[in-house]
Parts: structure tokens; C-alpha cells; sequence
């Protein structure tokens, strides 16, 4: 079946440094969606990347979704203490409602 | 702003017992879904609900069975509790965009952290 696979699985960075996840699938998406979840708390939507190729911007995160739309990256520029989580790609199951998550990224940010 | 609510942040109950979570939301939305998350192993879909009394399985069912009675509500029924689904529960909505090839943001609620000793 479908599969959505992230790395690094953990990453401690100090703060000020860049940080990056990256998200592939087994199959081609239609679209992926990127979720941030705080410790303790419940995964909160970020993003939507729709097209092959696409760059999306948030402040310091920077969104790409592949060519192929088989592959996705989040990029934090300069972390803070504040991107601490875990983040999660998410991908729809073609013709269906249903979505697959990735195994998620969880961040540390060391002050 | 959507809200989803879930009955309970932390149960705790013993194997073999029947255990009701429950999970509401107040925008209107069509889909309802149950996940659980453990470590490493990410988000997993139990449950999905498209419509009222309709459902269909996600990718691990066993175990679980769902009610959907009416738009705002869904519940998920572990008829006979085990020690294998102590885990977090998150209960998700979304808007209905099937068909339009775009999948709709999902809002999550606080989620449950299930015991079963």
C-alpha cells in the first residue's frame, strides 16, 4: 500500500541553526500538506503544496513540493527555541478521504 | 474558528472493559476521522466518516468500531479494551472538497491518552 516516509526520524539542533525534514512518498500525491504539533499538544496545519515544483514561504520555513510530486521538504532558516514539535507530512490516498502520515520529524531546539 | 473537543484527555481503564471516546466538532464539517498516534510509528488512520452513519475502515480497524449518529459527533467504541491500544487518540474534521482532487485541511482536537492496565 501506500506509504509516506520522513527523515530524520529526530534532530537536535542548537539555536540559530537551519534545520530541514524531508518527506517521501511511494506513490505520486495530488497534493501535500504539512502539520506542526507541540509537545503536548495536537497537530496543527501549516501548509498546502499543490503544484510539481512548488515553493511556498512562511517567514523562516520554506515549503517544497518535488517535480515528480512524489517528494517534500520543510525548511526552517535560523530555528528558535519556538519551533520546537514534531512535523508531519501528510498525503491524500488517491479517490479517497483518507490521509497518510508521514512518521514525523521531531525537532529540538537547544538555546 | 473550528473547535473539536474530545471527551476526555486522559482515561485510564483496565483490559476487557468497554471504552466510548467521544469526539465533537462545531463547524459543520462532513469528515470525521480517528487516528492514534505512538511513538515512531506517526499518525495512524483507525476509522473514517464521510457522512452521517456512513464509515469506513482506515488502515488498522481492528479492535475499534465507530458511530456516527449525527453530523457533529463521532464515536470511537473499543468494545473490549486490551493493553496493546494504550495510546493517544486524536479525533480529526475536515470540509468535503472529494471530487474536486483537493483534500481539505484537517483540524485536530486535544486528543486522549488511553491507559489500559
Amino acid at each position: 500500500g501506500q506509504q509516506v516516509m520522513q527523515i530524520p526520524q529526530y534532530q537536535h539542533v542548537q539555536e540559530g541553526e537551519d534545520f530541514t525534514t524531508y518527506c517521501n512518498s511511494s506513490t505520486t500525491l495530488s497534493n501535500i500538506q504539512w502539520y506542526k504539533q507541540r509537545p503536548g499538544g495536537h497537530p496543527v496545519f501549516l501548509i498546502q503544496l499543490v503544484k510539481s515544483g512548488e515553493v511556498k514561504k512562511q517567514k523562516r520555513l520554506t515549503f517544497q513540493f518535488g517535480e515528480a510530486k512524489k517528494n517534500s521538504s520543510l525548511h526552517i532558516t535560523a530555528t528558535q527555541t519556538t519551533d520546537v514539535g514534531t512535523y508531519f507530512c501528510a498525503g491524500p490516498n488517491s479517490g479517497t478521504y483518507k490521509y497518510i502520515f508521514g512518521t514525523g520529524t521531531r525537532l529540538k531546539v537547544l538555546a | 474558528d473550528v473547535k473539536v473537543t474530545q471527551s476526555s484527555r486522559y482515561l485510564v481503564k483496565r483490559t476487557g472493559e468497554k471504552v466510548f471516546l467521544e469526539c465533537v466538532q462545531d463547524m459543520d464539517h462532513e469528515n470525521m476521522f480517528w487516528y492514534r498516534q505512538d511513538p515512531g510509528l506517526g499518525l495512524r488512520l483507525i476509522y473514517f466518516s464521510y457522512d452521517v452513519k456512513m464509515k469506513e475502515k482506515g488502515d488498522i480497524p481492528e479492535g475499534y468500531s465507530v458511530s456516527r449518529e449525527k453530523k457533529e459527533r463521532f464515536s470511537l467504541i473499543l468494545e473490549s479494551a486490551s493493553t496493546n491500544q494504550t495510546s493517544m487518540y486524536l479525533c480529526a474534521s475536515s470540509l468535503d472538497k472529494f471530487g474536486t482532487g483537493m483534500t481539505d485541511t484537517q483540524y485536530f482536537g486535544p486528543g486522549t491518552r488511553l491507559t489500559v492496565l
